[in-house]
């Protein structure tokens, strides 16, 4: 099993729609969980901080479900610059590896006029 | 303006040419990582840094050397470069470490002959 693994979709959504993600990873002891956006062969952008808690940035949520180990990411109102590459990332959170980083091999949201 | 920054963004080499990228961040940042980019593969950490001086594998360290004698700068030193390590190579850094934001540099695009 992947330590990290997402759907590399396409996603083809319309203007408008609401898409969601979802990412699971494989170490019940990680502690810290983001989405980055990273656009055609660009640099990796932080979008969100996902906490326990579950959290919001406007037109983006974010949420961890810790039993069923994923973490999720639901767009609304999907803008055609949304179009990107979603990474997942999470922290080893075992042995010493604590302070390494694996990111997930990206889902593919491409929103259409 | 608060960067990470990467040269030389594009490389062409031949195998077995000694090569180095550097990478410097202006942030004060102590934590720093390479990344290697593959299609289908994800992003995947090669080495990464806690602080000056301290150094540690990531999951492909493997033809890499890394050095980190000033805060500032992180180079990756390929003492023998070889095709397979043709790929798209991302700095970054961060202000402690894994559970912050990671800051990227704008990539090094490598090829070897």
């Amino acid at each position: 099993r992947k330590e990290v693994e997402q759907d590399p979709g396409p996603f083809n959504v319309p203007e408008g729609a609401t898409v969601a993600f979802n990412c699971t990873y494989s170490n019940s002891a990680s502690q810290s969980f983001f989405w980055y956006r990273q656009d055609c062969r660009k640099e990796p952008k932080l979008l969100m901080s996902v906490y326990s808690s579950g959290n919001e940035d406007g037109r983006f949520t974010a949420q961890l479900n810790r039993a069923s180990q994923y973490i999720s990411l639901l767009i609304r109102d999907s803008k055609l610059s949304d179009s990107a590459t979603y990474l997942c990332v999470v922290n080893m959170g075992y042995g010493g590896a604590t302070n390494k980083l694996i990111f997930g091999t990206g889902t593919l949201l491409a929103v259409q006029p | 303006e608060a960067q990470v920054t990467q040269n030389p963004r594009y490389l062409i080499t031949v195998t077995g040419k000694k090569l180095t990228v550097t990478c410097s961040q202006n942030m004060n940042h102590e934590y720093m990582s390479w990344y290697r980019q593959d299609p289908g593969l994800g992003l995947r950490q090669i080495y990464y840094s806690m602080n000056v001086e301290v150094t540690d594998k990531g999951d492909v360290p493997e033809g890499y050397k890394v050095s980190r004698k000033e805060k500032r700068n992180f180079p990756l030193i390929l003492e023998s470069p070889s095709p397979n390590q043709t790929s798209l190579y991302f700095c970054a850094s961060s202000p402690s470490g894994v559970y912050n934001e990671q800051f990227f540099g704008p990539g090094t695009r490598l090829t070897v002959l």
